[in-house]
């Protein structure tokens, strides 16, 4: 069946640093791969689709990468703030549905 | 606001007992989605509308999950003698891309709680 792997543990970083955060699927061959911030007691929110045939897309402090052979995508935040603490989805998709990894908690101190 | 509206936020009830959670999608939107989310876990896919029909339910748990949205809008997913494991929040999405080729815009949620 398919499955979808998220860092498992959180990730804790100090402000300004890069947060890399990874992705893996297996049993899959999704068209697109999504991102999604979740806050606590909040629904999920949309940040980034990157499709199989783009290797990479960026969006301001925001760049995802897409590795069809490695089955892997890795979301990067770039001069990490406070305010980009949250829990972060990836969810591969294709035929309709969309199925969300665990998520990865990331915490970045001032 | 012009957002995803699911309601009640919030609903206790007993086991065995029926539960209805209902979700407003965007004006225009002809996805909609239902993912059910427990602590420490990511949303887990339950059914997806395209327009009025169910265009996948494989993740429904069993036949005590119904879901309808018989005019294309409003949705209402309905449970059934409710067990103690229901307990979670209910995520409703929707999309206005068809073939779900696209971002979902999600609503807060219900949290159920069996006692």
């Amino acid at each position: 069946s398919q499955k979808i792997e998220q860092n498992s543990e959180a990730l804790n970083i100090q402000e300004g640093k890069t947060a890399t955060l990874t992705c893996n699927y297996t049993n899959y061959s999704p068209a697109y791969l999504q991102w999604y911030r979740q806050d606590p007691g909040r629904g999920p929110v949309f940040l980034l689709l990157i499709r199989e045939n783009e290797k990479e897309k960026r969006k301001e402090r925001l760049k995802v990468t897409f590795d069809t052979t490695l089955k892997q995508s890795l979301f990067h935040i770039t001069a990490s703030q406070p305010a980009d603490s949250a829990t972060y989805l990836c969810a591969p998709g294709g035929g309709g549905k969309l199925i969300f990894g665990q998520g990865t908690e990331l915490s970045v101190k001032p | 606001g012009a957002g995803v509206s699911q309601t009640p936020s919030n609903k206790v009830t007993e086991k065995g007992k029926y539960v209805e959670l209902r979700c407003d999608p965007i004006s225009g939107h002809t996805a909609l989605y239902w993912y059910r989310q427990s602590l420490g876990q990511g949303p887990e896919f339950l059914i997806y509308f395209q327009g009025t029909g169910a265009a996948d339910d494989s993740g429904l748990p069993n036949d005590r999950f119904f879901a309808v949205r018989p005019e294309g809008s409003v949705s209402t997913l309905k449970i059934q003698r409710t067990e103690r494991g229901d307990s979670a929040v209910y995520l409703c999405a929707s999309s206005p891309f068809s073939g779900g080729h696209g971002e979902l815009f999600f609503g807060e949620g219900s949290r159920l709680t069996v006692l």
